[in-house]
């Protein structure tokens, strides 16, 4: 089973500042990676696949990069409504893994 | 307008068997492959189960199988989930997802809780 393993666990940043997100995997899972976001009471929402293809509807101000084991999603300028907690997914192997999430707070 | 309406949920005591639902509207159920991916209350999400747009392709977690069936009815727009021996660290909110590789879209989820 591949492992993701997301930092920080928590991130505290103000609206309008830039924030930056990890995912590592325990072994090469080359782009085959996405994000999503959640927020309280909500489904999980993709915002990135293949690692660094916007999905419909996401905002230019998130940015995926990354290849193989690493990986980044940025947020450009945080707009209040990007409070959330991200989480990464490969999905190259089953079981398909998450990551434990990230949480964005203010 | 993609929507996956999943229902089912409720509680049932350990060692008991529950089956939820999931909707589809709004796009061409047939052509799309399915999940469920449950969340632990405040915790993480945890892929359960996938199943290919004929049912010729099945897989499940290993925390699962042996214990939990996946299953489809194209001509109902419906997927399901049989969930069998139920134990409490089953207790979640499971949701449907569509997926094309990837999931792209969720549902709201339903929550299952197995206690005494």
């Amino acid at each position: 089973e591949i492992v993701m393993t997301q930092s920080p666990a928590t991130l505290s940043v103000s609206p309008g500042e830039r924030a930056t997100l990890s995912c590592r995997a325990s072994q090469s899972v080359n782009n085959n990676l996405a994000w999503y976001q959640q927020k309280p009471g909500q489904a999980p929402r993709l915002l990135i696949y293949g690692a660094s293809t916007r999905a419909t509807d996401t905002p230019a101000r998130f940015s995926g990069s990354g290849s193989g084991t690493e990986f980044t999603l940025t947020i450009n300028s945080l707009q209040s409504e990007d409070f959330a907690v991200y989480y990464c997914q490969q999905y190259i192997n089953w079981p398909r893994t998450f990551g434990q999430g990230t949480k964005v707070e203010i | 307008e993609v929507q996956l309406v999943e229902s089912g949920g409720g509680l049932v005591q350990p060692g008991g068997s529950l089956r939820i639902f999931c909707a589809a509207s709004g796009f061409t159920f047939s052509n799309y492959n399915m999940n469920w991916v449950r969340q632990t209350p405040g915790k993480g999400l945890e892929w359960v189960s996938y199943i290919s747009t004929g049912s010729g392709t099945i897989y499940y977690a290993d925390s699962v199988k042996g214990r939990f069936t996946i299953s489809r009815d194209n001509a109902k727009n419906s997927l399901y989930l049989q969930m069998n021996s139920l134990r409490a660290e089953d207790t979640a909110i499971y949701y449907c997802a569509r997926a094309i590789r990837w999931p792209d879209y969720w549902g709201q989820g339903t929550l299952v809780t197995v206690s005494s």
